[in-house]
């Protein structure tokens, strides 16, 4: 088990470019979260999939924002037209649903984005 | 929506104990986690409760009132290395995905 992994772990942009996140999750794990946090406050949940379906949306994720994960592995976050607001670290987090792990996520290590 | 509360920060010293609070409105709870995150790293998984009382983890402990919308962590002859944000979050209302709190600020001085 080499834990959640996300690439690349900073990223600088110039405002208006568009940016991809990649996150791999613990290889078990049917489930995989993707949040959004700033200095001083905890993760915002940004969506979620479970497996390949993408079962759940938060109002934080305006349409320039855009997840993925095709094949129930891997996931990618996009982020199209970026704003110096969007500035923020990027969490990734998978679980499992096997009885008896209560479902915890556990995190990958952040992809934190700068927008100029 | 869900509101959870605790302190923003908190002082303590090395080997001592301390309890961070955290209090929680919400209806169809489903379990709290705690969870601890060093700056400018991803958080870590600390403890989940989802039946009232105290779950124990070496210098850890967990305790959750489902009655009073309350938990606390304990935290057992402090070190240095617990100097670090802890963040408490529920999950309610049927979702799996829980909501965190703002994080407690925890500095340990000696």
């Amino acid at each position: 088990d080499t834990g959640v992994s996300q690439d690349p772990r900073h990223k600088i942009t110039k405002r208006g470019q568009n940016v991809t996140f990649r996150c791999d999750p613990i290889s078990e794990h049917n489930r995989l979260y993707w949040y959004r946090q700033t200095l001083g406050q905890g993760p915002e949940f940004l969506t979620y999939f479970q497996n390949e379906a993408q079962l759940e949306k938060s109002r934080l994720l305006s349409d320039r924002f855009s997840a993925e994960r095709p094949k129930g592995s891997f996931s990618t976050l996009e982020i199209q037209r970026t704003e110096q607001g969007d500035s923020a670290m990027y969490l990734c987090a998978s679980s499992t649903t096997l009885a008896g792990k209560g479902d915890t996520q556990y995190f990958g290590p952040g992809t934190r984005l700068t927008v100029l | 929506g869900q509101n959870i509360d605790q302190p923003t920060e908190m002082t303590a010293t090395e080997g001592a104990i301390v309890q961070i609070n955290c209090t929680y409105q919400t209806s169809g709870f489903n379990g709290l986690f705690w969870y601890q995150q060093h700056a400018g790293e991803a958080p870590t998984f600390l403890s989940y409760n989802v039946l009232d009382g105290l779950e124990e983890k070496g210098r850890f402990s967990s305790f959750l009132s489902r009655s009073k919308g309350y938990s606390y962590l304990l935290l057992k002859e402090l070190q240095m290395k617990d100097s670090a944000s802890y963040l408490c979050a529920v999950r309610a209302g049927g979702s799996y995905i829980p909501t965190f709190g703002r994080g407690t600020s925890l500095i340990v001085h000696p």
